[in-house]
């Protein structure tokens, strides 16, 4: 059984531009999340999908915005990059959607913006 | 506001003890928690899960104790072993919000000592 993966492991973006974060969901998952962790901090709600619709959405501007495919995988894209975006992002899947289920994490993209 | 506060940032046990860490929250509308592991360079990997309903949650070593009236939970992992140092996190999720959005602590590093 394949667990979550995502692509890049690293990245150095430059503030003002864009950039794509990908997951691949584990094996049989339908629900994905993404969460943001910032140095010395947890883990971050940003937004979930769940049949390709955003199904939830945390305390994040419009610019973090992301897409989920029929295969359940998923992006990640933030426009504008601030320097505070700056963080390592997490993927999460699960095997349904609901409040009570566990949720299962990729290894994470670090994200450095200059 | 924090409404997942892990007050100890680090806890140091010698090996074949136990460990106990602990959370507490504010938010009265939480009814599932969870409790991840996080090595460097790792995303966060599941543990145990408990929900309002119940009081105690066990599964080999770990044990997931939650006092509702004071908002709290705590884990125990009996006996410590060296592969047990790491970075442990609480979350909490509310029903209502019917995605499943985890609200994470701080953290805790655990360091267990030979």
């Amino acid at each position: 059984e394949t667990g979550v993966t995502q692509s890049p492991t690293h990245l150095i973006k430059t503030r003002g531009q864009q950039v794509t974060l990908r997951c691949s969901s584990q094996s049989g998952h339908n629900t994905v999340s993404w969460y943001q962790q910032a140095l010395g901090q947890g883990p971050q709600f940003i937004f979930q999908y769940y049949r390709e619709e955003e199904n939830g959405r945390g305390n994040f501007p419009p610019r973090f915005s992301g897409l989920q495919f029929p295969n359940y995988s998923s992006e990640l894209n933030v426009n504008a990059l601030e320097l505070d975006d700056s963080a390592l992002y997490l993927c999460a899947s699960s095997p349904r959607t609901g409040w009570n289920t566990e949720a299962f994490f990729g290894q994470g993209t670090r994200l450095t913006v200059v | 506001d924090q409404q997942v506060k892990q007050n100890s940032p680090s806890l140091s046990v010698q090996e074949g003890r136990i460990s106990i860490l602990n959370c507490d929250y504010t938010n009265s509308m939480f009814d599932y928690f969870l409790w991840y592991k996080k090595y460097p360079a790792e995303g966060p990997t599941f543990l145990i899960s408990i929900s309002s309903i119940k009081d105690k949650n066990e599964d080999g070593r770990f044990t997931v104790f939650l006092n509702k009236s004071a908002k709290h939970l705590s884990l125990h992992i009996v006996p410590s072993q060296p592969g047990d140092s790491a970075v442990y996190f609480c979350a909490a999720s509310e029903g209502e919000s019917g995605a499943q959005k985890l609200v994470f602590g701080q953290g805790t590093r655990l360091t267990i000592n030979p």
